[in-house]
């Protein structure tokens, strides 16, 4: 079965620009949430979705940033306008309620660079 | 506040040596999960082992072990045997579940150096 996809892999935006990241959970989890990784702050939440609604968004920066899960099977990651500070690696995890381990299975990332 | 600690940035270790990387947590929830991850310079995030809080015994999951030591909130991940391929960052997370809330919570990292 394939994991989770996410993509692009690598993206170099420039300061102002419109940037979208896009994620496929793994078939059948319900959930899928959205993590930011930079070296400052280190790995943290952004934002959750359960049944393709959002269940906690506390994590969002500021209001240039926007998630939506419109079905079971996508969801994309918005910035606009992006900033420099917002160069990270931006990761999408899924996973299903009643897995016995309650792992979270994550997607290769996508590095942001804003220019 | 900071909910997960991992006091070590760096470690080395031997290869076919054993190494403990240290988690401690700090949570009010009666129920909760513990979990290690691994970070290879590639950088993807690969599941390690799970600890659940009513778990009477430690994981285990090959060469990964947790010793989880409720009562001092001390979740540490040994890996025995220690290959090259173990060089990369772990981290340890969290979630809690009496609040309901699905979100991992995780530490700083430890990267791990793995010496022939």
């Amino acid at each position: 079965d394939a994991g989770v996809i996410q993509s692009p892999r690598h993206e170099v935006t420039e300061m102002g620009q419109e940037v979208t990241l896009r994620c496929k959970p793994i078939s059948g989890h319900d959930y899928l949430f959205w993590y930011r990784q930079t070296m400052m702050r280190g790995l943290e939440l952004l934002i959750y979705f359960n049944n393709n609604v959002p269940i906690d968004d506390s994590g969002m920066p500021e209001d240039r940033f926007s998630a939506k899960m419109p079905n079971a099977s996508f969801s994309t990651l918005k910035i606009q306008p992006s900033e420099p500070r917002d160069s990270a690696v931006y990761f999408c995890a899924s996973t299903l309620r009643g897995l016995q381990r309650d792992e979270q299975f994550f997607g290769p990332g996508t590095r942001l660079t804003v220019l | 506040a900071q909910k997960i600690t991992q006091t070590q940035p760096g470690m080395f270790v031997q290869e076919k040596e054993a190494v403990t990387l240290d988690c401690t947590y700090d949570t009010s929830d009666q129920s909760y999960g513990l979990f290690w991850y691994k970070q290879p310079s590639s950088g993807e995030m690969i599941f390690l082992i799970y600890q659940g809080s009513y778990d009477e015994q430690n994981a285990t999951e090959g060469r990964y072990s947790l010793n989880f030591q409720k009562a001092r909130k001390s979740a540490n991940l040994v890996i025995s045997a220690s290959q090259l391929g173990d060089s990369a960052m772990y981290f340890c997370a969290m979630r809690e579940v009496d609040t309901g809330r699905r979100a991992l919570t995780f530490g700083s990292g430890t990267r791990l150096q793995v010496q022939p």
